[in-house]
């Protein structure tokens, strides 16, 4: 079946610095990712979708400039959380639908930051 | 925008029993996808049943079922004989036939006794 490698699995870093997460899918080619972010026991919120080749289109209050996405190839899209604080501190999680849309929509497995 | 809503925050439920998990959505659309996801301590996240709207027969997967009820805009999981390995988060979700998006419920933690 359709699998989304999303890593790393768990990252910590200072405040201020800039963490990428990657999300690449293996069996299939993404023409659409979408990242979410989900806080402790609550529910996913979407945070943009990208297109592959085209800009991300971000949810209201996501800020574009803070959390950059580059989706320059079907098979991987990038999450960079650019000056990290402490608030940013969540759990960050890929899916990508695929240009068929045969495997639907598949979850990667999730991203742990947190920013000390 | 759509919303999807779990009142039920928190189930439990003995090892081999049926337990059902409750969901309900509102829109104004017609047609449109309505999801079970299910999230283990790993927390990724795992399709447990998909049910499209047009469809009035409700969807089954082994040992999971919905009951659909379209009118009411309830979408609930019944999950039969019970697996220690059922237990993790259930999170109900919706999203439009032509759209992308999905509108996640906020979950209900679902824990097996043995």
């Amino acid at each position: 079946g359709a699998v989304v490698s999303q890593h790393p699995s768990r990252v910590i870093c200072k405040s201020g610095t800039s963490v990428k997460i990657e999300c690449r899918s293996l069996d299939f080619q993404a023409t659409t990712m979408f990242w979410y972010r989900q806080f402790p026991k609550q529910s996913l919120m979407l945070m943009a979708t990208s297109n592959e080749g085209s800009k991300a289109t971000y949810e209201q209050g996501v800020e574009k400039d803070k959390f950059l996405i580059n989706h320059a190839s079907l098979t991987l899209s990038t999450l960079t959380v650019t000056s990290a604080h402490p608030e940013d501190s969540s759990f960050y999680i890929c899916s990508a639908r695929d240009r068929t849309f045969n495997y639907g929509y598949t979850f990667g497995s999730g991203t742990r930051l947190t920013v000390v | 925008a759509q919303t999807v809503t779990q009142s039920q925050p928190e189930m439990s439920v003995q090892e081999a029993e049926t337990v059902t998990l409750s969901c309900t959505y509102d829109t104004s659309e017609s047609d449109y996808y309505l999801f079970w996801y299910k999230q283990p301590p790993s927390r990724q996240m795992i399709l447990v049943i998909r049910q499209e709207a047009y469809k009035q027969q409700n969807a089954t997967e082994n040992r999971f079922s919905v009951n659909f009820q379209k009118a009411a805009k309830s979408f609930s999981l019944k999950i039969s004989d019970s697996q220690l390995g059922d237990a993790a988060m259930y999170f109900c979700a919706y999203r439009s036939a032509p759209g992308n998006q999905f509108y996640f419920g906020t979950g209900t933690s679902l824990t097996v006794i043995p």
